[in-house]
């Protein structure tokens, strides 16, 4: 089945460690999209890929780093300089361009301790 | 730039009755494209619909319900007799098609609960 797959569900980190986020989509998709969610609040953009070797920084990029080395997946490090980084994290892929909406996974659940 | 706006942060109604669910949007673009996502306890977000900005017309889809104005720059979501399942977060999105940097800008959310 064609889909987008964030691991691990949920995450524990000690403070001071960087941390990677995997973000995997078999839909042929070229955009992917990483968004954090913090407790009782919206989605803010991270970081966002157009194609392949290509990646732009959203609205808090700080603290974070991407790669799109290959076109189905975009993994997010959450480095020891973003300074709250427990959050709900969210991955979406869709086609740019077009008339589809963006197709999210599951989340991941990151607490840093 | 590109902006959606959700005024609402919480709503509670009681089961039964109708619910409307504003979203105020702004971008420079003349083609894009809104949508409305789910988001239930589990965290996932479910897609429930899009709209290009060519097309005005309404949808209804079962109880679920969309009112797009292009002229007020509002994509609101009509729920008529509400269920406790639709309780949830509801969010408005925005994406420019043509932008060299097309990307999909969320709303803060609307926090729905829907009492027995």
């Amino acid at each position: 089945d064609g889909g987008i797959t964030q691991s691990p569900k949920y995450l524990f980190r000690k403070e001071g460690q960087n941390v990677t986020l995997s973000c995997e989509q078999n839909l042929n998709h070229d955009a992917m999209y990483w968004y954090r969610q913090d407790p009782g609040q919206g989605l803010r953009l991270i970081y966002y890929s157009q194609i392949v070797n290509d990646f732009q920084k959203g609205d808090i990029a700080e603290g974070y780093s991407v790669s799109r080395e290959k076109k189905e997946s975009f993994p997010l490090t959450v480095t020891s300089a973003q300074k709250n980084p427990t959050a709900f994290y969210l991955c979406a892929s869709s086609m740019p361009g077009s008339d589809t909406e963006a197709f999210f996974g599951q989340g991941t659940r990151l607490t840093v301790v | 730039a590109q902006k959606v706006t959700q005024a609402q942060t919480e709503i509670s109604v009681v089961e039964k009755e109708d619910v409307t669910l504003d979203c105020v949007y702004e971008t420079r673009d003349t083609t894009y494209y809104l949508f409305w996502y789910k988001q239930p306890p589990s965290g996932e977000l479910v897609f429930l619909i899009r709209r290009n900005s060519f097309d005005e017309q309404n949808e209804i889809s079962g109880r679920y319900s969309w009112n797009f104005q292009k002229s007020t720059s509002s994509f609101n979501f009509t729920i008529t007799a509400s269920q406790v399942v639709d309780s949830a977060v509801y969010f408005c999105a925005l994406s420019e098609r043509y932008s060299s940097a097309s990307k999909i800008i969320f709303g803060s959310g609307t926090r729905l609960s829907i009492r027995p």
